[in-house]
């Protein structure tokens, strides 16, 4: 059971700029930072960004992160094959003192 | 550079339990919590749980009190996670992660995860 909601899938062309949302609510996005994460099927996920907008190193700086209230939204300018993944967003919830994930949002590179 | 290994697969029947091993390495293990994660089939990342290695302290989502056990043994730097009363829904891949808080708390390094198969 997700407590955060996105969109499930989103697509573009190589070369292209993407988005998807993250909508949560006051206990969790509200009070905290939101982190994104991408998954390969069969992999372990990998932070992509952290604290709503910081790219660990490694991570390309196509990557990008935004939030504003209770949502948040992950951006990916010029969109390569290689990005064709499930993208989750997560936040602390103060109420459940546990962190919660997105539903999650396939990006698919047509 | 840190790194989370995780035990192999496991296939249990109804009811039984089963206990996953979480070994992390390339920091100290009891300066950051360890939570464990969980993807069903065809469905998306569910948090399960966090331990406190250093005092032992947990939480748990609340779909999985009751079911589930968090312990560490910091000799040998390992967490575990055991879930009993196992169900066909339980099937999974579990993941342990790394905790660390800044501005706010979030995981950053995972497990490779570990399979686990209730069937009959």
């Amino acid at each position: 059971q997700s407590v955060l909601t996105q969109p499930p899938s989103a697509s573009g062309t190589p070369g292209q700029r993407v988005t998807t949302s993250c909508s949560g609510s006051s206990s969790n996005i509200g009070s905290n930072t939101v982190n994104w994460y991408q998954h390969l099927p069969g992999t372990a996920p990998t932070l992509l960004i952290y604290d709503n907008n910081q790219r660990p190193s490694g991570v390309p700086d196509r990557f990008s992160g935004s939030k504003s209230g209770t949502s948040a939204s992950l951006a990916i300018s010029g969109l390569q094959s290689e990005d064709e993944a499930d993208y989750y967003c997560a936040a602390w919830d103060d109420t459940l003192n546990g962190y919660v994930f997105g539903t999650g949002t396939k990006v698919t590179v047509l | 550079q840190v790194q989370l290994v995780q035990s192999g697969a496991e296939v249990k029947k109804p009811g039984a339990s089963v206990r996953v091993s979480c070994k992390p390495s390339g920091y100290n293990f009891i300066g950051f919590y360890l939570h464990w994660v969980r993807q069903a089939p065809g469905q998306g990342l569910e948090w399960m749980s966090w331990i406190n290695p250093h005092s032992g302290v947990t939480n748990f989502a609340r779909k999985f009190q009751g079911r589930v056990t968090m312990t560490t043994d910091t000799s040998i730097s390992t967490a575990y996670m055991e879930l009993t009363s196992l169900r066909s829904d339980d099937t999974a891949v579990y993941f342990c992660a790394r905790g660390v808080c800044s501005t706010s708390c979030y995981v950053d390094y995972w497990g490779q995860g570990t399979l686990v198969t209730v069937s009959s």
